[in-house]
């Protein structure tokens, strides 16, 4: 299966522990995106790279949150000191320059 | 807080009945997208408009960006109990691979 790949699927976590999650995008895609999704929503934009370059930061991603894309392929999203509100569906998405983003399965977060 | 508005938020409607799903924005978009998403998974394209007035079909579906590109609509002619499921319209405002602002969704339920 060449589409994007997201580990874990799901992730329970107590309130206050670091959670870390990967993404591994389409393989010629050169574009990476993080987005949450709270029950209920559409998906929230927070943060995306261009190869290692980090392009653009929401608002929507706090201190605790940190995204980095070391070597331009897969991606690896950080919440440190989770909240309960941090509780999200976690979406990564690639694309080309020019295309279309496709998303992968997403991460279930629940923080107790 | 969600610039594109979708309505109905739900729909619960009959095998062969038709549908019209409307995303409503007051800004302006280079494009927009429509996915669906299955629950506990990430969104799946369906179509992008890019020129306004453009429509698209894809086999039952058709896809309409209004002439303004501040609003889009999706028809679903007979639908299927496979057409279950989240529809999500999104808009960029420079090119499909940069940011996404999504809509509220549309959660529609087609039962036999």
């Amino acid at each position: 299966d060449t589409g994007v790949s997201q580990d874990p699927r799901h992730k329970i976590t107590k309130r206050g522990q670091n959670v870390t999650f990967r993404c591994d995008p389409i393989s010629e895609h050169n574009r990476l995106y993080w987005y949450r999704q709270t029950l209920g929503q559409g998906p929230e934009f927070l943060t995306y790279f261009q190869n290692e370059a980090q392009l653009e930061k929401s608002r929507l991603l706090s201190d605790r949150f940190s995204a980095e894309r070391p070597k331009g392929s897969f991606s690896t999203l950080e919440i440190q000191r989770t909240e309960q509100g941090d509780s999200a569906m976690y979406l990564c998405a690639s694309s080309s320059v020019w295309g279309e983003q496709y998303f992968g399965p997403g991460t279930r977060l629940t923080v107790t | 807080t969600q610039l594109l508005e979708q309505s109905p938020q739900f729909l619960s409607i009959q095998e062969g009945e038709n549908l019209t799903v409307y995303c409503n924005s007051s800004s302006v978009f280079s494009s927009l997208q429509w996915y669906r998403q299955e629950p506990g998974e990430g969104p799946v394209l369906l179509v992008t408009v890019v020129t306004g007035g453009e429509v698209k079909k894809l086999k039952r579906l058709t896809f309409q960006f209004g002439d303004a590109r501040k609003d889009s609509s999706l028809h679903i002619t007979a639908a299927q109990t496979g057409d279950t499921g989240l529809y999500l319209c999104a808009g960029s405002h420079s090119g499909t691979a940069s940011k996404l602002t999504f809509g509220t969704g549309t959660r529609l339920q087609v039962t036999l």
